[in-house]
């Protein structure tokens, strides 16, 4: 069971970079997602959330209307497109998987990448 | 979605018990079932110990609980090893397809 991240790198303030996670190893379309990320010295924080279906998602209040989370469960994929950047969101971003199967969400994540990094900078 | 509240740090001796303590609301912590912790060791990834406020994922060795009472939730680690020593998250469902977590809390093995 595997996420692999990739997309991230060196992003000006006021850019966009799209993050895309690909998932081997389970039924990838039976279960709800997360991206979750991590700045540099500080804890964890959970970004956003998308149903095994796509049909619910949500996001935390510091990226709203700013990223938007979508997913491609034919090719076992979920991206997370990111436009307005700040400084701010200079973090280790990482896929997660959620425990539950289907529509029985448990909002508890067993399944992690290795991340990929975002670095908002000038 | 404010942070959920956690100590900055706690510490104990090899083959002590120690209690981390996750602060929340009734929206939060009181409002669902779904509170969850993680260990994340230095440069390591997050690592589910506990799911639904008391489950352990399989593999996860039973010196690890969970519990909670009203709006504050606990993990319990006994039988302290130097492996423990990682930080420790809190994490619980914020309504509307929403988590958030804690700050987290440094686990020192003395």
């Amino acid at each position: 069971v595997h996420l692999v991240e990739s997309g991230g790198g060196l992003v000006p303030p006021g850019g966009s970079r799209r993050l895309s996670c690909v998932a081997s190893g389970f039924s990838f379309d039976d279960f709800a997602m997360h991206w979750v990320r991590q700045a540099p010295g500080k804890g964890l924080e959970w970004v956003s959330g998308t149903k095994w279906n796509s049909r619910v998602k949500d996001y935390a209040d510091f990226v709203k209307g700013r990223f938007t989370i979508f997913r491609d469960n034919a090719k076992n994929s979920l991206y997370l497109q990111m436009n307005s950047l700040e400084i701010e969101d200079t973090a280790l971003y990482y896929c997660a998987k959620d425990v539950g199967l289907g529509n029985d969400e448990k909002f508890a994540m067993d399944v992690w990448g290795l991340g990929t990094m975002v670095t908002v900078s000038s | 979605q404010s942070a959920l509240t956690q100590p900055r740090s706690v510490s104990g001796s090899p083959g002590q018990s120690v209690t981390i303590y996750c602060a929340g609301t009734d929206v939060d912590i009181g409002g669902s079932d779904r509170v969850s912790w993680y260990q994340k060791p230095p440069d390591k990834d997050p690592k589910l110990i506990i799911f639904d406020v008391t489950k352990r994922p399989s593999g996860v060795p039973d010196r690890f609980s969970g519990s909670r009472s009203g709006n504050t939730a606990s993990l319990t680690i006994s039988g302290l090893q130097g492996d423990d020593e990682a930080d420790y998250y809190c994490c619980a469902y914020g309504g509307s397809f929403s988590l958030v977590f804690g700050g987290g809390t440094k686990l020192t093995v003395l």
